[in-house]
C-alpha cells in the first residue's frame, strides 16, 4: 500500500525549534516531490512548498520562505519540515502529500501532524 | 503568483440534488493543471479531480470537472450523504501552487 505516515503531535513553546517528519512506503520515494500544506484551526489549506527527495531541491511559497526549512533523506524515505524558532501563529495541522502519478496533483496524503505553540 | 477564488463560500443542498462549485484563477492555468480535493472534518484532503476533468482511480463518477484557462467547475451530479464536506481547488502548474479558499457543501 502506498502511504505517507507523519510523526506525532507536538506541543512547543515560542522560540523553540522543531522538526516533523513524513515517511513514505509502498513506492519509490526518491522520484516524487513531497509537498507540505498548512491548515490553521478552522481555516483552509495553504501550500507551503515542495521538496524533491532525490536531491533535496526545495521550492518555497513566498509566504513561508525563510521561516521553515524543507529537506529529505532518501536513505530513510523520509521528508522533513523544520522550524528554528516557533511562533504562536505556527499552531496548525501540517500535512505532507505526494506530487504523484496524476500530473503532479497531490495524490497521497499523510494523516497530518498537529503542532501547538503556546507559552 | 496565481490566486484562486472559489464560489460560493457555502452551498446548502439536500441529498440527491446537483452541486456546482466554481474556481476562478487570476491568470490562465497552463496545461489545465487544476485539481479538486475533498476534505471531511478530522481527515486529510482527498484528490477528486486532476487535469481539470480527470478522475483518479476509485473516485465515483458522480464527481466531474470541467473548464480551462481561468474558469473551472466541479459538479456532483447527485449529492450523497457522504459528500457533505469542504472542497478545494488547487493549481499545480506554477509555484506557489496555491489552493482556493474552499467551498463548504452542507446539508440543507
Amino acid at each position: 500500500e502506498v502511504q505517507l505516515v507523519q510523526s506525532g503531535a507536538e506541543v512547543k513553546k515560542p522560540g523553540e525549534s522543531l522538526k516533523i517528519s513524513c515517511k513514505g512506503s509502498g513506492y519509490i520515494f526518491s522520484v516524487y516531490w513531497i509537498g507540505w500544506v498548512r491548515q490553521m484551526p478552522g481555516k483552509g489549506l495553504e501550500w507551503m512548498g515542495i521538496v524533491y527527495p532525490g536531491d533535496s531541491d526545495a521550492r518555497y511559497s513566498p509566504s513561508f520562505q525563510g521561516h521553515v526549512t524543507m529537506s529529505a533523506d532518501k536513505s530513510f524515505d523520509t521528508a522533513y519540515l523544520q522550524w528554528s524558532s516557533l511562533k504562536a501563529s505556527d499552531t496548525a495541522m501540517y500535512y505532507c502529500a505526494r506530487r504523484g502519478i496524476y500530473q503532479g496533483a497531490f495524490d497521497i496524503w499523510g494523516q497530518g501532524t498537529m503542532v501547538t505553540v503556546s507559552s | 503568483e496565481i490566486v484562486l477564488t472559489q464560489s460560493p463560500g457555502t452551498l446548502s443542498l439536500s441529498p440527491g440534488e446537483r452541486a456546482t462549485l466554481s474556481c476562478r484563477a487570476s491568470q490562465s492555468i497552463s496545461n489545465s493543471h487544476l485539481g479538486w480535493y475533498q476534505q471531511k472534518p478530522g481527515q486529510a484532503p482527498r484528490l477528486l479531480i486532476y487535469g481539470a476533468s480527470s478522475r483518479p482511480t476509485g473516485i465515483p463518477d458522480r464527481f466531474s470537472g470541467s473548464g480551462s484557462g481561468t474558469d473551472f467547475t466541479l459538479t456532483i451530479s447527485r449529492v450523497e450523504p457522504e459528500d457533505f464536506a469542504v472542497y478545494y481547488c488547487q493549481q499545480y502548474n506554477n509555484s506557489p501552487q496555491a489552493f482556493g479558499q474552499g467551498t463548504k457543501v452542507e446539508i440543507k
